[in-house]
């Protein structure tokens, strides 16, 4: 079966630092994968997505940056983040058979 | 013609009574219809999902009516539990891609 793992659980980072969150799809191979932003009480917001590996578009410009570097891995980056990143950052996947399923999620708290 | 508009936003049900959230969308290419169940701190997970060739499909004590030429779509949850008590959001895609999602909604089952 499929699972999807997420990491760090949460984190709280200063503003000016970098960030570096990872996710990865075990038991599926070419995932499309996205990274969704979910404010404190509001619905899920799109940052990005990839259907292949190199392959990443981007659906709000932002302060954030995305990457896959191997088939199953996604990662969000940010070279200086901003007060306003904090949020609940979820992976997910999903492909031409099946539905999107998400992670547990990252809690960034920006200070 | 990409929203999808959902409510309400929030919604308290006492247990056994039946808690009903409504989406509707625009873009008639959507053809799949998902509806996610988020507890606080986890990911989104799938609940229930329907194709435009049905007009009701039940799981359990959960169903989702569509109605394909008044583009709306909701969730009956019968029989509410304090344990349904989570945010749902319903969404739409084509052919099991990006997924479009509603606002969300806030259920709380007051036992």
């Amino acid at each position: 079966s499929q699972t999807i793992h997420q990491w760090p659980a949460t984190l709280v980072q200063p503003v000016g630092s970098p960030l570096s969150l990872e996710c990865t799809v075990e038991g599926t191979s070419n995932p499309n994968l996205y990274w969704y932003r979910q404010a404190a009480g509001r619905g899920l917001q799109l940052l990005f997505y990839s259907v292949g590996i190199g392959q990443i578009s981007s659906e709000v410009p932002q302060n954030l940056s995305a990457s896959r570097p191997q088939d199953r891995q996604f990662i969000l980056s940010s070279k200086k983040l901003l007060l306003s990143d904090s949020g609940f950052y979820l992976c997910a996947w999903g492909s031409d058979n099946s539905p999107l399923h998400f992670g547990n999620g990252t809690r960034l708290t920006v200070t | 013609q990409q929203q999808v508009k959902q409510s309400p936003q929030s919604l308290i049900v006492q247990k056994g009574g039946i808690s009903i959230i409504n989406c509707a969308y625009e873009n008639t290419a959507f053809d799949y219809f998902p509806w996610y169940q988020q507890f606080p701190g986890k990911g989104p997970a799938l609940l229930i999902a329907i194709r435009p060739d049905v007009s009701e499909k039940k799981e359990g004590r959960f169903t989702i009516s569509f109605n394909k030429s008044a583009k709306q779509f909701s969730l009956h949850i019968m029989d509410s539990q304090p344990g349904d008590s989570a945010t749902y959001f319903c969404a739409a895609t084509t052919s099991y891609g990006k997924l479009t999602f509603g606002q969300g909604t806030i259920l709380t089952v007051h036992p």
